[in-house]
């Protein structure tokens, strides 16, 4: 059974810090997803990594895929108010997006 | 271009009864998938279907259940229902060609009183 673990699972920082969320899976994939969503409302999708190495950055966020490691990461720097919301890695085993494995997620708390 | 339309966006139903939530994909996407999300159990895959059939299959019993029309339009269906069906359920479909990603509703938050 694939899982998936993010942590840490609540994190509470400063504006102006920098900090990584990070996201291990137990099974082989090429492809992760990183999604936002904030209180009461859908799923956002920030970032597609579809291969070893991949690195896309939006902004403050910038996300990786190790697929030897099954470790993908989300780093955010000189975070901001506005990023506070809770963040979802999820791994896909079709490849084709349609049958998702979420992590628990990670709420993000930016104090001014 | 419209994104992916679920109705209702809210419902409130008695223990015991059913429910049927509908779902609109983004014109040309073919797959459409289904998602429970709870405190508790996080964002679950309850099912998948492409081309009116139903590919893939979560974890859920049977009173799970969904189907696709021709339009690619899908219903999930929840029979008999128990409070612990109180969640958002979020839709998602996706062209289901490689390399490509899904794309969200709004979702339908269910309420089991």
């Amino acid at each position: 059974e694939l899982k998936v673990e993010q942590n840490p699972l609540f994190l509470s920082m400063q504006e102006g810090k920098n900090y990584t969320i990070y996201c291990n899976y137990s099974t082989t994939s090429d492809r992760l997803y990183w999604y936002r969503q904030d209180p009461g409302k859908s799923l956002e999708s920030l970032f597609v990594l579809l291969s070893n190495g991949a690195v896309k950055q939006e902004g403050r966020l910038m996300a990786s895929l190790d697929t030897k490691a099954r470790l993908s990461t989300l780093h955010i720097t000189a975070a901001v108010h506005d990023l506070s919301a809770t963040y979802f890695c999820a791994v896909d085993v079709n490849n084709a997006g349609n049958m998702l494995t979420f992590g628990g997620g990670t709420r993000l708390m930016v104090k001014p | 271009k419209a994104g992916v339309t679920q109705t209702p966006r809210y419902l409130i139903k008695t223990r015991g009864q059913q429910v049927t939530l509908s779902c609109s994909p983004i014109s040309g996407h073919r797959s459409v998938s289904w998602y429970q999300q709870t405190p508790g159990q996080g964002l679950q895959f309850l099912f998948e279907y492409f081309s009116e059939t139903q590919r893939n299959k979560g974890n859920f019993p049977g009173r799970f259940s969904g189907r696709q029309f021709s339009n690619s339009r899908s219903e999930m269906n929840v029979s008999t229902l128990e409070l612990g069906d109180s969640a958002l359920y979020l839709c998602a479909s996706s062209p289901w060609t490689l390399n490509t990603e899904a794309f969200f509703g709004q979702g339908t938050r269910l309420t089991v009183v």
